[in-house]
């Protein structure tokens, strides 16, 4: 079973430029996340969609954060501009519902912002 | 209320050695208990879980201890070995809507 692919792996950016990371879940998962982990913390949920609605984006920084996630199954988040403390790893991950207990992670996109 | 405290934040052992890692949280709406296990440049992979119905699981050499009046929980790895050498991170989950909460991770470092 092919798990969560994510791209770029890594990308460097200056400051206020763009970047967008894309998210590929395992087939037939209906929820997806992302999760954003700076060095040394744990991860930090960004936003979650069941199917392609949005159950939770509380902790999303709106003005310069959004994601989107077409048809259901992949997944775009998008940083416009980005500030030096968004450097950190991007993590997407999706379980099969939204009352499943495990999360299946990807390996990450690590964007270091100059 | 959505915190979830973790300790140590970094840890040595001995190869065959006890890992202890703890974890306290303070909202009573959480109801799943996931530990994940993160290695260098991959992402984490769930490592066992509990819920608050019961005070103990066990998998292989992996433990958790779950004290529900205490809101703490611990993980216990038994006979510990190099290759568990990784990042560890409790988590909690609410039950209004599967948000999981991590907490900060302990690295731990097993010595052969």
């Amino acid at each position: 079973e092919a798990g969560v692919a994510q791209s770029p792996r890594y990308k460097i950016i200056e400051k206020r430029q763009s970047v967008a990371f894309w998210c590929n879940p395992i087939s037939g998962h209906a929820t997806l996340y992302w999760y954003q982990q700076i060095l040394g913390q744990g991860p930090k949920l960004l936003i979650q969609f069941q199917n392609n609605g949005v159950v939770d984006d509380s902790q999303l920084p709106k003005d310069r954060f959004s994601a989107e996630r077409l048809k259901g199954v992949d997944s775009t988040l998008k940083i416009q501009p980005a500030k030096l403390e968004d450097s950190a790893v991007y993590l997407c991950a999706s379980s099969l519902t939204v009352n499943t207990g495990e999360l299946f992670f990807g390996e990450g996109s690590r964007l270091t912002v100059l | 209320q959505q915190q979830v405290k973790q300790s140590p934040q970094s840890l040595i052992v001995q190869k065959g050695g006890i890992s202890i890692i703890n974890c306290a949280y303070e909202n009573t709406a959480f109801d799943y208990f996931p530990w994940y296990q993160q290695f260098p440049g991959k992402g984490p992979a769930l490592l066992i879980a509990i819920r608050p119905d019961v005070s103990e699981k066990k998998e292989g050499r992996f433990t958790i201890s779950f004290n529900k009046s205490a809101k703490q929980f611990s993980l216990h790895i038994m006979d510990s070995q190099p290759g568990d050498s990784a990042t560890y991170f409790c988590a909690a989950r609410n039950n209004a809507g599967n948000m999981l909460t991590f907490g900060g991770g302990t690295r731990l470092m097993v010595k052969p």
